[in-house]
């Protein structure tokens, strides 16, 4: 699987867009952008996925570059709850009985009343 | 729809003992999967399992063993704890490819201290 590049940290006021990046140079083809965030003690949660195209779901926006090395995700209404770690991770969706998903340190967002 | 139950919660051991972290989910998921969580690493992968009778290791398999007789079922053991086990694991599973996605669902985590 490819590896991703994530700050640290980040911080966003509340009820301003948050705007998450996430380096990929070295993506193939046929892998997967996936996110997940992680609140406090909590399991991680899955967010978003995307090939190719830009996604949005009821959670989130994902923006992928069109060299596809690069995406943002955006959450259009940060609130005090979207605080959390978020992991950017790229993988092949069909990856059969190879299937390992590998997170990294993630970003952690703090959201600022 | 219970998802993915992981039990116990909290346990404390001392060096040398052993104990099983269970992970059951009742969604038929294929694929399921341990990681372990410290402070400054994110998740790291131990085992993983791709359906009934298939193992296979992840990043950091060894102390731990574990076994998919089930479809609903991953334990994971840890057959004499060290202090470096001490961490918090979590149990993942979800439907294998080609479904698209193959989002991850999580149980709420077991947080372990070796002392």
């Amino acid at each position: 699987d490819a590896k991703t590049t994530q700050p640290t940290s980040m911080d966003c006021a509340e009820g301003r867009a948050a705007n998450l990046p996430c380096n990929h140079s070295t993506i193939s083809g046929n892998e997967y952008v996936y996110w997940y965030r992680q609140i406090h003690s909590q399991g991680p949660q899955y967010i978003i996925h995307g090939l190719k195209n830009n996604e949005t779901n009821e959670m989130a926006s994902l923006i992928i570059t069109e060299d596809r090395k690069s995406s943002t995700l955006i959450l259009p209404h940060a609130t005090l709850r979207d605080t959390a770690v978020y992991y950017c991770i790229v993988r092949v969706a069909n990856g059969g009985s190879n299937y390992k998903l590998t997170f990294g340190k993630g970003t952690l967002l703090t959201v600022n009343p | 729809n219970a998802g993915v139950t992981q039990t116990p919660k909290f346990q404390v051991l001392k060096t040398g003992q052993s104990m099983t972290l269970q992970c059951a989910q009742d969604m038929n998921h294929e694929y399921m999967s341990w990681y372990r969580q410290d402070p400054g690493m994110g998740l790291r992968l131990i085992h993983y399992s791709v359906g009934a009778g298939i193992t296979d290791q992840g990043e950091v398999p060894n102390g731990y063993n574990v076994s998919r007789s089930t479809t609903e079922d991953f334990p994971l053991r840890l057959l004499s704890a060290a202090p470096s086990q001490t961490s918090v694991y979590f149990c993942a599973s979800t439907l294998l490819p080609p479904l698209a996605g193959g989002e991850l669902f999580f149980g709420e985590g077991s947080r372990l201290t070796v002392l």
